[in-house]
């Protein structure tokens, strides 16, 4: 299994501004993921991060928008850019350990 | 308040009721397929999941039934309890991918007394 730990776990911003969301891991893993859940919605994957290579966006996300670092193997962030009220979501990081698939809490983000 | 779940369809069941959580995916090539619980706050936690190569897998409450000639997933739930309130999310991963997954649009499941 794996403990995942996100920060902050909920935040109001100023649109235009940008938010680093943090997720810390306590194993080694390979691939984390992070994921946007909209209001009253499932989960989209916004992109894969891999330790030491650029992440892989899904269609409809881009790096310059949700720049991702991945700078060693239990630690991400995804930073959400030049923020607008649209992108009031949840935000949620995830691992991949064998089969299973373990997330954390979540970052709420409110854009104002 | 909490707003996951606030728009998506909704199962409602007396305490002590069975219940049944339905699911289409999408892609034919998926191979492994999770049910996802997710309550208030939290993030989805795992309940149960079925390889492709099976087409029924029991936990403790907890049954999977899996259709792929209708690409169709179910999650029976034995007499349901206040605690299973929550949403469901059902999940596809494709063949030959690593851990990434497809999320369905979730029920949300309700409980009463």
């Amino acid at each position: 299994s794996a403990v995942i730990s996100q920060k902050p776990s909920r935040d109001i911003c100023q649109r235009g501004t940008s938010l680093t969301i943090q997720c810390q891991v306590d194993s080694q893993v390979t691939m984390m993921f992070w994921y946007r859940q909209q209001p009253g919605q499932s989960l989209t994957l916004i992109a894969t991060a891999n330790q030491g290579s650029e992440a892989t966006y899904e269609s409809g996300f881009v790096i310059d928008k949700f720049p991702i670092s991945r700078p060693n193997l239990t630690f991400s962030t995804l930073t959400v850019s030049n923020m607008s009220p649209e992108d009031s979501s949840i935000y949620l990081c995830s691992v991949g350990i064998y089969t299973e698939a373990f997330f954390g809490q979540g970052t709420r983000l409110t854009v104002v | 308040g909490e707003s996951v779940g606030l728009h998506l369809p909704t199962l409602s069941v007396q305490e002590g009721d069975n219940s049944i959580i339905n699911c289409a995916y999408s892609n034919s090539a998926s191979d492994y397929f999770i049910w996802y619980k997710q309550e208030s706050g939290k993030g989805p936690q795992f309940i149960i999941d079925i390889r492709s190569n099976m087409d029924k897998r029991q936990g403790q409450r907890v049954t999977v039934l899996l259709n792929k000639t209708v690409k169709h997933l179910s999650l029976q739930i034995a007499a349901t309890q206040p605690g299973d309130s929550a949403v469901y999310f059902c999940a596809e991963k494709v063949s030959g991918g690593y851990n990434k997954l497809i999320f369905g649009a979730g029920t949300r499941l309700a409980v009463h007394p």
